[in-house]
Formats: structure tokens, sequence, C-alpha cells
């Protein structure tokens, strides 16, 4: 069964800061990998989703990596901005094609 | 841009009562889910549904929910007898194929 975790659970930052939030996962037949934002009581927004035969995505400002062999994915976002500052989920889906969710890292950027 | 929409987006409701979730899919996708979200917790797979018929769900979804796909557009998702730990938030999503799921906005659901 896929176990996903999410390194650091909170993390403050000054605006401009470039950060790097993880997400690791136990089984490495994974399908895919996507990543979202959640605003505070808000649905989920897709940020960007990697194939299991790709290594990185980029879209804007957000890079995200997968190392399956180290069962690691990366999410780089480049010069912070307070609008930033939300919960990021990573999903890893497997064989079923059903994500396993992360707890989420809160990221807040301070001005 | 065509989203996921679900209604309502708060539902309060009495224990032991039946509730009915509302989503709209994007239109052209053809796999369609259910997840929750207890407060503080990670998010949950309930179910999957595609080709009018349930194709995962996970052991969450028991007897006390059912999924239905009423017309060509909505997509529900009932629960019989409401206790008061299904209070959560619950999002449908939908995805054109086995990749990238799109997530509405939830609906939150209070059961008192």
């Amino acid at each position: 069964k896929q176990e996903v975790t999410q390194i650091p659970a909170a993390l403050s930052v000054p605006e401009g800061e470039n950060l790097v939030l993880n997400c690791s996962f136990t089984d490495s037949a994974i399908y895919n990998l996507q990543w979202f934002r959640q605003d505070p009581g808000k649905g989920l927004t897709s940020l960007l989703l990697i194939q299991s035969s790709q290594r990185e995505q980029t879209s804007g400002r957000l890079n995200a990596s997968l190392d399956k062999s180290s069962g690691r994915s990366t999410l780089y976002i480049a010069a912070s901005q307070p609008g930033d500052s939300a919960t990021y989920l990573c999903a890893g889906s497997g064989g079923s094609y059903i994500p396993t969710f992360g707890r989420g890292t809160s990221l807040i950027v301070h001005p | 841009e065509p989203e996921v929409t679900q209604t309502p987006s708060h539902q309060v409701t009495q224990m032991g009562q039946e509730v009915i979730l509302r989503c709209v899919p994007i239109s052209n996708h053809l796999y369609f889910y259910w997840y929750r979200q207890i407060l503080g917790q990670k998010v949950e797979f309930l179910v999957s549904f595609y080709n009018n018929e349930i194709s995962e769900k996970s052991e969450i979804f028991d007897d006390q929910f059912s999924v239905e796909r009423p017309d060509g557009s909505n997509f529900t998702l009932k629960i019989r007898s409401t206790k008061l730990e299904d209070s959560a938030m619950y999002f449908c999503a939908s995805s054109a194929g086995l990749n990238e799921q799109f997530f509405g906005p939830g609906t939150r659901l209070t059961v008192l």
C-alpha cells in the first residue's frame, strides 16, 4: 500500500525566497505524481502532474521533479510571493490509478 | 476554463438523515471520483466511477454510501444515514483518462 509523506509540515519564509517542498512515497511502482495547492477551506487546485516516465515538469515559477528510485518528489517554488501562501499536497498514484495523498506542507510567505 | 462544480457548498444535517451531495464534472471527462477530508486530516479516496459503474472503492465506502450518475451531467454521492463522523469536506473530481484529476471546490458536510 502506497504511503506518502511530506516534509516539512509547515514552512514560513520571507517573500522572494526560493524554496523546496519534499514528498516521499513508499512504492516506487508509481504511475504518476500530482502536486496540488489547497487554500484554507477550499478545494484542490492541480499544479503539476509528472508521469512515471518523466523526471520533471515546469509551470511558471514552479518546478516538480520525480525520482522513482529514491521514492521522492520535490516541488521547487522560485521567488516566492505572499500569494503563494497555501497548503501544498502531493499525491502518488500506483497500479490502481487512485492517488494517495500526503498530509501537506503549510506554506506562509510573509512580505 | 472548464471546471468541476459542487452543490451545496455547505450542508448541515441531523444524525441519521440522508444527504445527497451533487457534482457536475468537466463535460468531456469519463472518470469521476469522490474524496473526503476530515478537518486537519489527509484527503482520502472514497470511490471512482467509470462507464456507469463503480471501478474502485475504499474501505470507507461502505453500504451507507452510494453514487449515481442520474443524467449526462450530474454525479451524486448519497449517504443514507449520516453519522457524526461523516462530518468532513467532500470533494468531487473528474479526469479525461487515468491521469490528471481536477477537483471541485468541495461540500462541507456538518452532521449534528
